[in-house]
């Protein structure tokens, strides 16, 4: 069984600056491995996929990088609407582990 | 407009079942592989179950497998999920979840990702 362990739990960061956000699985995935935003009482949204893919419609200062074990997520200039709960999810087999989240939130 | 809608969620007591519902439209659904991810109250996302296209290949978490069942009606563009012998810890918001193939040339690699989710239905286990 893969394991995803997210750093920090919680991250706070004034709007304008940079947040990174870190993913760590307990064995590779190559690069199959996504993102995926959630605000309060709204579904998962996909952000990235294939650890450094932007899907369709995400703004440029979202970007993904890493592969095998360690991912990082990086929101280069924090808008308002970007405070939410990040999760990474690998897909190298067919269960799809979720990491536990990481909260940004406004500081 | 691709979309997915949940339902048959409800308050159900210990020891009993459910069947959830997924309804896709706006895609070709028996294209697609499918997932249910549930969110307990307060909680992160866990993946629950994957069902191939065709159904040929299915997967559950150690948590349901044994209690949970996973199927789908393509003709009807409809996903499902039988929960029996519920638990308390199965209380959750239970969404469905469009998975979509892609294949990056560079790396020679296929990536998998669900692009397309429902909103949720509620899933209450409480005596």
């Amino acid at each position: 069984e893969i394991v995803m362990t997210q750093s920090p739990a919680t991250l706070s960061v004034s709007p304008g600056e940079r947040a990174t956000l870190s993913c760590r699985a307990s064995q590779s995935v190559s690069s199959n491995l996504a993102w995926y935003q959630q605000k309060p009482g709204q579904a998962p949204r996909l952000l990235i996929y294939g650890a450094s893919t932007r899907a369709t419609g995400i703004p440029a200062r979202f970007s993904g990088s890493g592969s095998g074990t360690e991912f990082t997520l990086t929101i280069s200039s924090l808008q308002s609407e970007d405070f939410a709960v990040y999760y990474c999810q690998q897909y190298n087999n067919w269960r799809g582990a979720f990491g536990q989240g990481t909260k940004v939130e406004i500081k | 407009e691709v979309q997915l809608v949940e339902s048959g969620g409800g308050l159900v007591k210990p020891g009993g079942s459910l069947r959830l519902s997924c309804a896709a439209s706006g895609f070709t659904f028996s294209s697609y592989s499918m997932n249910w991810v549930r969110q307990a109250p307060g909680k992160g996302l866990e993946w629950v179950s994957s069902i191939s296209s065709s159904s040929s290949y299915i997967y559950y978490a150690d948590s349901v497998k044994g209690r949970f069942t996973i199927s789908r009606d393509n003709a009807k563009n409809s996903l499902y999920l039988q929960m029996n012998s519920l638990r308390a810890e199965d209380t959750a918001v239970y969404y469905c979840a469009r998975v979509t193939e892609s294949y990056d040339s560079t790396r020679k690699q296929y990536y998998y990702y669900m692009d397309v989710w429902g909103k949720g239905t509620t899933v209450t286990v409480s005596s």
